[in-house]
């Protein structure tokens, strides 16, 4: 029973395109996260939703849209696809305004 | 900037002997802190954490250990074993405040334990 589990594992796509990954968390979190790990290996967060409702907006350009269907789902959709976008993406959840966060297992982005 | 840094980007230690891994940060107004231990290709699995109001944490083989004044952080492992082989970040957040649950990440640590 995976806890935070996030589709695809891999994405390999031509720039210009629009993607976009799942992500779904059966633990009962109520806030949701997806953070990014870049080439030089720093996560840093980009959205924070709780109960469908957008809390954490960090600079992040808009051709990066969260959504979120239900506090169990929050997904993310890319725009136009730039080759600085490849990254390992993070799906997290937790309970509300709590630190232990629990990850899924990263989806890698490649752009070509 | 970042506010949380790892400097030293991997550690090797010998199976049976302690692994002590280093953090420091730069925002006081961090709360809690916490360590999440990551394998190849899988996400950041929570380890351990502690509470500002603490100096010390400790669950089984692993101890944490915070010195608030230095701004400083450290992970003990004892004894290490193989398979705890992983890159260990750090990480903090300041949940009196009102970043609501954000991680701030150093950026690993490699830690090798050789049989």
């Amino acid at each position: 029973d995976t806890a935070v589990s996030q589709t695809p594992k891999y994405l390999v796509t031509q720039m210009g395109n629009d993607k976009s990954i799942k992500c779904e968390q059966n633990l009962g979190h109520d806030t949701m996260y997806w953070y990014k790990q870049d080439s030089k290996k720093f996560l840093k967060i980009m959205f924070s939703y709780n109960n469908k409702e957008l809390i954490i907006n960090e600079t992040v350009p808009n051709r990066f849209s969260p959504k979120s269907p239900d506090k169990a789902h929050l997904n993310l959709h890319i725009n136009s696809l730039e080759l600085g976008d490849s990254a390992v993406y993070f799906c997290a959840s937790s309970l509300w305004a709590k630190s232990e966060a629990f990850f899924g297992q990263g989806t890698r982005l490649t752009v070509v | 900037d970042q506010q949380v840094k790892q400097n030293s980007p991997s550690l090797s230690v010998q199976e049976g002997r302690i692994s002590i891994l280093n953090c420091d940060y730069t925002n006081s107004m961090f709360d809690y802190f916490l360590w999440y231990k990551k394998y190849p290709a899988e996400g950041p699995t929570f380890l351990i954490s502690i509470s500002s109001i603490k100096d010390k944490n400790e669950d089984g083989r692993f101890t944490v250990f915070l010195n608030k004044s230095a701004k400083h952080l450290s992970l003990h492992i004892v004894p290490s074993q193989p398979g705890d082989s992983a890159v260990y970040f750090c990480a903090a957040s300041a949940e009196r405040g009102s970043t609501l649950g954000r991680l701030y990440f150093g950026r690993g640590t490699q830690l090798t334990v050789w049989p």
